[in-house]
């Protein structure tokens, strides 16, 4: 299996622009994250799926960030309208249990909002 | 106080060394992992454990729920080792609560 595939790896935009965030979680695991890390905060969990159901959303910061997972394989991460302060890596894991599972990382999404 | 605390929070050791980063949670876990991030940035996980102890190669982790307190031990460190490991902990429901991680820099 590729891993976690996330795209794009790097994305430079401005202020008020929309970013979508993508990941494709390891076939045949069940749950999906989004975390994001930054120097001040370390990593923190924004979102979490099971079984393609948002389970835990308390992380995401407010009302620009959403995130969907239409089916298994797919999971979008979108800011809306992006702020300097949402600069950030943005990694996607996913795990074959959720809360018992060791967990597979992306490589990561650095965003640059300038 | 954070919910997990790790000590040191940097390390340099000489290649051989044996090296032991420690973990501190103050809540309830059902799981504790650790993870290993490059400088290139990627995280992989090394270890998730609930109790007593996990071998991995040159890796060990040992945790003690009773004392709220785990360690990560590399033996006969190597420079490839060097990076950033982090403690996190799982008190329910996979909201994972993150340590600030030690930066580990092993020298040739």
């Amino acid at each position: 299996d590729a891993g976690v595939i996330q795209s794009p790896r790097h994305e430079v935009t401005e202020m008020g622009q929309e970013v979508t965030l993508r990941c494709k979680p390891i076939s045949g695991h069940n749950s999906l994250f989004w975390y994001r890390q930054t120097m001040m905060r370390g990593l923190e969990l924004l979102i979490y799926f099971n079984n393609n159901v948002p389970i835990d959303d308390s992380g995401m910061p407010e009302d620009r960030f959403s995130a969907k997972m239409p089916n298994a394989s797919f999971s979008t991460l979108k800011i809306q309208p992006s702020e300097p302060r949402d600069s950030a890596v943005y990694f996607c894991a996913s795990s074959s249990r959720a809360n018992t599972g060791e967990l597979f990382f992306g490589e990561g999404s650095r965003l640059t909002v300038l | 106080k954070n919910e997990v605390e790790q000590s040191p929070q940097n390390l340099t050791a000489q290649e051989g060394e044996f090296i032991t980063i420690n973990c501190s949670y103050s809540v309830g876990i059902s799981a504790l992992h650790w993870l290993q991030q490059h400088p290139g940035g990627g995280i992989v996980s090394l270890f998730m454990l609930s109790s007593g102890k996990k071998k991995h190669g040159r890796l060990i982790a040992t945790i003690n729920i009773q004392e709220k307190h785990s360690s990560l031990h590399i033996t006969a460190s190597h420079p490839r080792d060097s990076a950033v490991y982090i403690c996190a902990v799982d008190p329910s429901g996979s909201r994972l609560t993150f340590g600030e991680g030690t930066q580990l820099t092993v020298n040739p």
